[in-house]
């Protein structure tokens, strides 16, 4: 079956532009999480969605950084007025249930800010 | 910040040659993960060991987990080149559904 897909794969921004990422999860998955990885770094959580709820956002670095999942599957992370520390790969990953399950990752979005 | 250290940072056997490498945490787990990245890809799971579990196997790999060193090895046995990628080990802490990911070492297989 179809994995996690993001769009755009790539993004170039301007300094101070607002840019939004879409995750489409794996269909049935409950939860739904955002991590952030910098070049040569290993993924740092940013944010968890169980279905619409957003229950943990203590890894967004900003509130420049905001995310939805208004009906429970599809998310957007969006990041208003980027700054060049915004730019690394944005990871979306979705995950079966609640607890144990592997997180299965999307290919990404890799962001520039220029 | 991440909280797993892995070692080493860069490894480079030949082909047919074992790899190993090992992972270490600061906190209590409910379980670790290995994760595969090709460069430019997303990450590809590998495997899963719970914390009451000592060792795994999946194919080429071998996981061991010692939760009194707090410390996690990944060996891959009889290497190809297609398992040139970067490898990252992540925790789940208990109550907690984030992972928290290593730096990772980037191994490559030398044909």
């Amino acid at each position: 079956g179809a994995g996690v897909s993001q769009s755009p794969r790539y993004k170039v921004a301007k300094r101070g532009q607002d840019v939004a990422l879409r995750c489409d999860p794996i269909s049935g998955h409950v939860s739904l999480f955002w991590y952030q990885q910098a070049l040569g770094q290993g993924p740092e959580f940013l944010t968890y969605f169980q279905n619409e709820a957003q229950l943990d956002k203590s890894g967004l670095p900003s509130d420049r950084f905001f995310a939805e999942r208004p009906e429970g599957s599809v998310s957007t992370l969006k990041i208003q007025r980027t700054q060049q520390e915004d730019s690394a790969v944005y990871l979306c990953a979705s995950s079966l249930g609640r607890a144990g399950y592997e997180q299965y990752f999307g290919p990404g979005t890799r962001l520039t800010v220029t | 910040s991440q909280q797993g250290e892995e070692d080493p940072q860069a490894l480079s056997i030949q082909e047919g040659e074992n790899a190993t490498m090992n992972c270490s945490y600061k906190t209590s787990i409910n379980n670790l993960q290995w994760y595969r990245q090709n460069s430019g890809r997303g990450l590809v799971h590998l495997i899963l060991i719970r914390s009451n579990e000592r060792e795994k196997h999946s194919g080429r790999l071998r996981v061991t987990l010692d939760t009194s060193k707090k410390s996690s090895s990944l060996l891959i046995t009889a290497s190809r080149a297609a398992d040139t990628a970067s490898y990252f080990c992540a925790t789940r802490r208990q109550g907690a559904q984030k992972l928290v990911f290593g730096q990772g070492t980037r191994l490559t297989i030398n044909p």
